[in-house]
């Protein structure tokens, strides 16, 4: 069974800060992670996707991720927090099983960049 | 980039009403199509996983016959909560893909249900 852990709720950080919103997961496999965002009332947008390749990743935003293969992890950061990154945070794991695509999310972190 | 349209984005009505909530990927073919239900300050939860032409995928401990999923066309994808009650209130979040596991998914802006 694969999972995804957000381990953080909330994570408050000052305007112009560098942020980090954390994310771990377990699968048997080779998984493909994803980061999307999700505004009040709204549906998700995808921030970044990691596959294969260069451990950073690059996606909307100014925000990037790393992915660790020993960790397990795939970190959400971005250098200089904005006001309007305020939301709602998902990791997501995706996996291709028997024709069908499993696909797993985080819980989600709230982000609050305080002015 | 890939938009997903999904109507309505609010429902209001009376127990036991039927309800149908459509999904269409405007610019892309999507093979496949999830239907997650959120809850307030939760992650999304899946209900279902549709691939065109064939039977949705329900996810453990959703009824099938209450959350009808048909998705007859590579563009269109409902969820039709039959005789909907007050515990059936959520909102309720698609998504559609192309065939392939390494592309992200694209949302639907969500429908908020709320039966009286």
């Amino acid at each position: 069974a694969q999972s995804v852990a957000q381990p953080e709720d909330q994570v408050n950080v000052a305007e112009g800060n560098p942020l980090t919103v954390k994310c771990t997961y377990s699968v048997s496999g080779n998984p493909y992670l994803f980061w999307y965002v999700q505004y009040p009332n709204r549906g998700l947008q995808f921030l970044l996707k990691y596959i294969t390749g260069d451990n950073l990743v690059k996606g909307s935003y100014g925000f990037e991720a790393e992915f660790n293969k020993s960790q397990t992890s795939f970190h959400l950061k971005k250098p200089s927090a904005l006001v309007s990154d305020s939301a709602l945070y998902f990791c997501a794991v995706r996996l291709q099983s028997g024709g069908y695509q499993k696909v797993t999310f985080g819980i989600g972190t709230k982000l609050q960049v305080i002015p | 980039g890939a938009v997903v349209s999904q109507h309505p984005s609010r429902v209001i009505c009376k127990s036991g009403t039927s309800v149908k909530i459509e999904c269409r990927s405007l610019d892309f073919q999507a093979t496949t199509m999830f239907w997650y239900r959120q809850f307030p300050k939760q992650s999304l939860m899946l209900m279902a996983t549709s691939n065109e032409g064939s039977k949705a995928t329900y996810e453990q401990g959703v009824e099938k016959d209450k959350f009808l999923i048909n998705h007859a066309s590579l563009t269109l994808s409902t969820l039709t909560v039959t005789s909907a009650h007050p515990e059936d209130s959520s909102f309720y979040i698609c998504s559609a893909t192309r065939d392939y596991s390494n592309q992200p998914q694209h949302f639907g802006d969500g429908t908020r249900l709320s039966i009286l």
